[in-house]
């Protein structure tokens, strides 16, 4: 069984600041992965990042980066100089084994301040 | 590349009627998803399709909810009869390996 949970269930920044949000997970999974998707008020779920539990390096996409540490099971989202557009839902999810299927987490509600 | 296709994006019916959402997954990803998301909360898998084949549904409501996808492809998801608690926004993904991109979802509400 997996589990994701996300502690902060709202997040304010101002624009042009960093942020980080939290996610941490069980699994019993040796082989898993890590993800983090944007959902906007328009309702679709849009792929931000993945970590593959094996990835000696943190990974990043552009402004997003994952801090991944193993040992403490988390597996936090950080987005640099914060945007308008970044405003959104965003949520863990993780997959294991051989099944691809999503887990989520509740979700962090981000607003970015002008 | 094409994304993922759902439609109807927004349907409105009353408890008790049936409903039908159909996606077309992104040309040759092998699994299929159907997520449930009730407002507030994470998604949460339905079903899983490996081509047109079943892997995981242990968490479809059979006694009301079905799936099927012919040939591989597209997909269909039924609710009959609705009941108010199936009101969600109800999504399709596609995958070829671990990173699933979802589609635009279709929004029911049962009154």
């Amino acid at each position: 069984a997996q589990k994701i949970t996300q502690t902060q269930p709202g997040m304010f920044v101002q624009e042009k600041e960093a942020v980080t949000l939290d996610c941490t997970y069980d699994t019993s999974d040796q082989s898993y992965g890590l993800f983090w998707y944007k959902q906007p008020s328009s309702g679709e779920m849009i792929f931000l990042i993945y970590q593959g539990s094996y990835d000696e390096q943190n990974a990043t996409e552009g402004r997003y980066s994952l801090n991944f540490q193993k040992a403490r099971k988390s597996a936090n989202l950080v987005i640099s100089a914060s945007q308008l557009g970044d405003s959104a839902m965003y949520f863990c999810a993780i997959v294991g084994g051989s099944n691809y299927k999503l887990t989520f987490g509740k979700g962090t509600l981000l607003t970015v301040n002008p | 590349e094409a994304g993922v296709a759902q439609s109807p994006r927004y349907k409105i019916i009353e408890k008790r009627q049936s409903v039908a959402f159909w996606c077309n997954p992104i040309s040759g990803h092998a699994t299929l998803y159907w997520y449930q998301q009730i407002l507030g909360q994470g998604p949460k898998l339905l079903i899983q399709f490996q081509n047109n084949g079943v892997v995981d549904d242990s968490q479809l409501p059979k006694d009301r909810f079905s799936a099927e996808r012919l040939k591989g492809v597209d997909s269909t998801l039924k609710i009959q009869p609705a009941k108010l608690e199936d009101s969600a926004v109800y999504l399709c993904a596609s995958s070829l390996g671990p990173r699933s991109v979802f589609g635009p979802g279709t929004r029911l509400t049962v009154t």
